[in-house]
């Protein structure tokens, strides 16, 4: 099975700065991975996506880079707002219609 | 569009008490369920996954007699804590999976924080 690490498990950051974390996968057959933010309390909510076909994706503020050789994608968040302070899961997938496998994790906390 | 609809948000129980949460497809059918189980500060960890008109199919580690998944129609997979103990104390979440990966490869329900007291 899948086997993800998520890196790092907490970050803090000023508010403005960049934060990125990294996600490593061990199922080559993964060819699908998505960020999901989730906010204390509340569901999953997905934040951007990539497929295995491309290397980078942006929207506005996010980014979601991709090294399938490496096996590894990270997120990027730019001029970070307290309001992007949450817990963000990692869950490459193989879209074989199984269940998503999330990463452990990373709280990110954004001080004004 | 499409949701995932889940009841109780919250319920605080006794301990040795069964407690049950729904999970409903809206506007669409779900073959198949899947449940999390979120411990504070902790990853979204698979319990099973329930599929309509069949056995769950459960995750190493997890008592199929103590949490008891019925998925008896194509839009309501139920998940029964029975006997529930502290230690079951919880965020528990259904999905169901969404055709395409257009906004997500699952649909979420909305969650159920589970107190046993």
């Amino acid at each position: 099975g899948e086997n993800v690490e998520q890196h790092p498990s907490t970050l803090s950051v000023q508010e403005g700065d960049s934060a990125v974390i990294k996600c490593t996968y061990s199922d080559s057959a993964s060819n699908y991975f998505p960020w999901y933010k989730q906010e204390l309390g509340k569901r999953p909510q997905l934040i951007i996506d990539i497929r295995s076909n491309v290397g980078e994706k942006k929207d506005q503020r996010i980014a979601v880079t991709l090294n399938k050789t490496a096996k590894h994608f990270s997120l990027h968040i730019t001029e970070t707002q307290p309001e992007d302070s949450a817990v963000y899961f990692c869950a490459p997938d193989d879209q074989a219609g199984t269940a998503l496998i999330f990463g452990k994790g990373t709280t990110l906390s954004v001080s004004s | 569009g499409a949701v995932v609809s889940q009841h109780p948000s919250w319920v605080i129980c006794k301990s040795g008490t069964s407690v049950k949460i729904e999970c409903r497809s809206l506007d669409f059918q779900a073959t198949t369920m899947f449940w999390y189980r979120q411990f504070p500060k902790q990853s979204l960890m698979l319990m099973a996954t329930s599929n309509e008109g069949s056995k769950a199919t459960y995750e190493q580690g997890v008592e199929k007699d103590k949490f008891l998944i019925n998925h008896a129609s194509l839009t309501l997979s139920t998940l029964t804590v029975t006997s529930a103990h502290p230690e079951d104390s919880s965020f528990y979440i259904c999905s169901a999976p969404r055709s395409g990966t257009a906004d997500g490869r699952l649909f979420f329900g909305s969650g159920t924080q589970l107190s046993v007291l």
